[in-house]
């Protein structure tokens, strides 16, 4: 099975400030696509990002972006200007190219402090 | 309002008696999936759908059955369900396998 790690299963950050949270993935394909999903307190899973590996340019939305290094097999999520909102659970998750399976991290507990 | 929906939302029951959770989406959506989420091990996915009567097994497959007869319902059967099956259970739909994925509520399974 695909493996996907997220080495810190809680962070917290205070409101304003800016948080990296780290997810490293396993494989020998080329080609993929990398997603971070969001689950707020509500339980509600919310997609945050998505990276196409063939695409060199760094994912963005707003104040969420990743740095994607390819080869360090690396896709950290960086939340900027965080707000009590951000709070949550966020889910790393893989899938190949030419797959239909999807793979997640066992999630990174981020919470705003006031 | 583009929903997926699931039921029931809690549900406690007991060794040996089959269950079924429902799914539906409203979206038209091709791609149609089940996880299971468990503290420390995050979400794993059971069993997945191309589209109708196509379906595939995920990670975690043991002890469930799925069906796609038609292209919005795809629900998660458990024929003889045991205590480890015991979990939070979400259905998911995307337009295709890589577009984001839209997430049900979730439903909270307990078998004693």
């Amino acid at each position: 099975a695909q493996t996907v790690t997220q080495s810190q299963p809680e962070m917290s950050v205070q409101e304003a400030e800016t948080v990296t949270l780290s997810c490293t993935y396993d494989t020998s394909e080329n080609n993929y696509y990398l997603f971070w999903y969001k689950q707020p307190p509500s339980r509600q899973m919310i997609l945050v990002i998505r990276q196409e590996a063939y695409k060199q340019q760094n994912a963005t939305e707003n104040r969420f972006s990743v740095n994607f290094q390819k080869a360090a097999k690396s896709f950290s999520l960086k939340i900027s200007d965080s707000q009590l909102g951000d709070t949550a659970m966020y889910f790393c998750a893989f899938m190949f190219y030419t797959g239909n399976q999807f793979y997640f991290g066992t999630g990174t507990s981020l919470t705003v402090i006031p | 309002e583009a929903q997926v929906t699931q039921n029931p939302r809690y549900l406690i029951t007991v060794t040996g008696k089959k269950l079924t959770v429902t799914c539906s989406q409203n979206m038209n959506h091709e791609y149609m999936s089940w996880y299971r989420q468990d503290p420390g091990l995050g979400l794993r996915q059971i069993y997945y759908s191309m589209n109708v009567e196509v379906t595939d097994k995920g990670d975690v497959p043991e002890g469930y059955k799925v069906s796609r007869k038609e292209k919005r319902n795809f629900p998660l059967i458990l024929e003889s369900p045991s205590p480890n099956q015991t979990s939070l259970y979400f259905c998911a739909s995307s337009a295709d396998r890589a577009d984001t994925q839209y997430f049900g509520p979730g439903t909270r399974l307990t078998v004693l």
